[in-house]
Parts: C-alpha cells; structure tokens; sequence
C-alpha cells in the first residue's frame, strides 16, 4: 500500500522547452508532496512543499517561476521545469508523508537532462 | 533549524567485514523521527528503519542494527558481515513529528558504501 507512481522515469529535452513530471498517489490522498532534486553524488535537496488546493511553498533559493507546482488533487501533484537549461539536469523525486504512520514514500524519481 | 551531518562521504570494505556508518543530526524539536533510507544506483530509495526519539532502545534486523543515542545526538547504522549488494548510498534523514502531514524530511549528505568482492 501507499504506493506513489511517478513519471516519467527520465526524460532527455531541448534547452529552451518545458518538461512536465507527474507524481500520482495509487492507494492514499497526499494532501501534501515534497518534491526534492537530486545533483549527482549529492543528496536530495527538499525544493518545495505542494499543498491540494493552495500555493506551494517554495525551499530559499528555489525560484518559484521556474520550478511550477501544481497539487490540484488529492491523488496528483506535478512539477514543471520552464525553460530547461543544462544545469536544470537532475533527479527529482517526489514523495508524501503517510499521516498513519509518519512515514514516507517516495516516486520512483524522474531523471532529467537537458541538451 | 534541522540539520543531518553523514561525515563519511564513501567507504570501501571487503566482503564480510561490518561497517558503520555515522549520523548525526540537530533539532530544536523535543519530539522528532529518524529514518535510514538505501539509494541504490537506480536511484529509487529504500526504507530501512524509522526511530521515534522517545524509544532509544537499539534494533538488530537480520544483519543490520542502529544505534540511537540521544545524548550524542547521533544514530548510527551497521552493517555485520558485509555483502556486494549492499553497495549503495545510505541516507540518514529526519523529520517532526507535530504537525501531521506537512512535515518535512530532511536529508543527510549521504555515504557511499562499495563493498568488494
């Protein structure tokens, strides 16, 4: 139970375009989703909080306009990179915390590169 | 603010040795969990153990224990008997526990453990 799908696996893009990652909750409502980046042989770094229904609330140095968070239900919540650079490339993975347990889960992740 | 420190960036042992690997957090919280996830090179993360910061007690799962001292502010895992396909980056992390779903988890820096054959 509490599986959170995520996708796509990876995805390679222009520089310039904007690229869509899609987190699904299969079996639980998230009302919230942490979306984290991942540089490699980094850790994962927390980038924002999506909340159902409301703004997301963006980590400092995060910029808002680049990185949109849409959460517009309970089972959904998506993160678009806008005008993808190089340094863009990066695995991002979504997750939500099961409010029964206090554990977490986690997307599969979403491995990106921008050429 | 909280913050998670893996001092040991990677570690190399040979099969069948046990190894630790360290963590230390910081928390203004009284209350908080502490979590242990594997990242193998797929990337997906693995939960091994969540402590809740009432029970100090130590946990023994098959090969692996975790060492919870609240005193040191630390946490630290071994692994006994070491083997190749525990290869992977472990991730100490760390979360409240007030305030339900919205709480966030904090991630260590992570070490990278290779374990030869």
């Amino acid at each position: 139970g509490a599986v959170v799908s995520q996708h796509p696996s990876w995805v390679i893009c222009k520089s310039g375009t904007s690229v869509k990652i899609e987190c699904r909750s299969l079996d639980f409502q998230a009302t919230t989703m942490f979306w984290y980046r991942q540089f490699p042989k980094q850790s994962l770094m927390l980038m924002a909080t999506s909340n159902e229904g409301s703004k997301a609330t963006y980590e400092q140095g995060v910029e808002k306009d680049k990185f949109l968070i849409n959460h517009a239900s309970l089972t959904l919540s998506t993160l678009t990179v806008t005008s993808a650079h190089p340094e863009d490339s990066s695995f991002y993975i979504c997750s939500a915390r099961l409010t029964a347990n206090y554990g977490y889960t986690f997307g599969s992740g979403t491995r990106l590169t921008v050429v | 603010a909280q913050k998670v420190t893996q001092a040991q960036t990677e570690i190399s042992v040979v099969e069948k040795e046990d190894v630790t690997l360290d963590c230390v957090y910081e928390t203004r919280d009284t209350t908080y969990y502490l979590f242990w996830y594997k990242q193998p090179p797929s990337g997906e993360l693995v939960f091994l153990i969540r402590r809740n910061s009432f029970d100090e007690q130590n946990e023994i799962s098959g090969r692996y224990s975790w060492n919870f001292q609240k005193s040191t502010s630390s946490f630290n895992f071994t692994i006994t008997a070491s083997q190749v396909v525990d290869s992977a980056v472990y991730f100490c992390a760390l979360s409240g526990i007030d305030g339900g779903a919205t709480n966030k988890l904090i991630f260590g820096t992570g070490t990278l453990l290779a374990v030869q054959p």
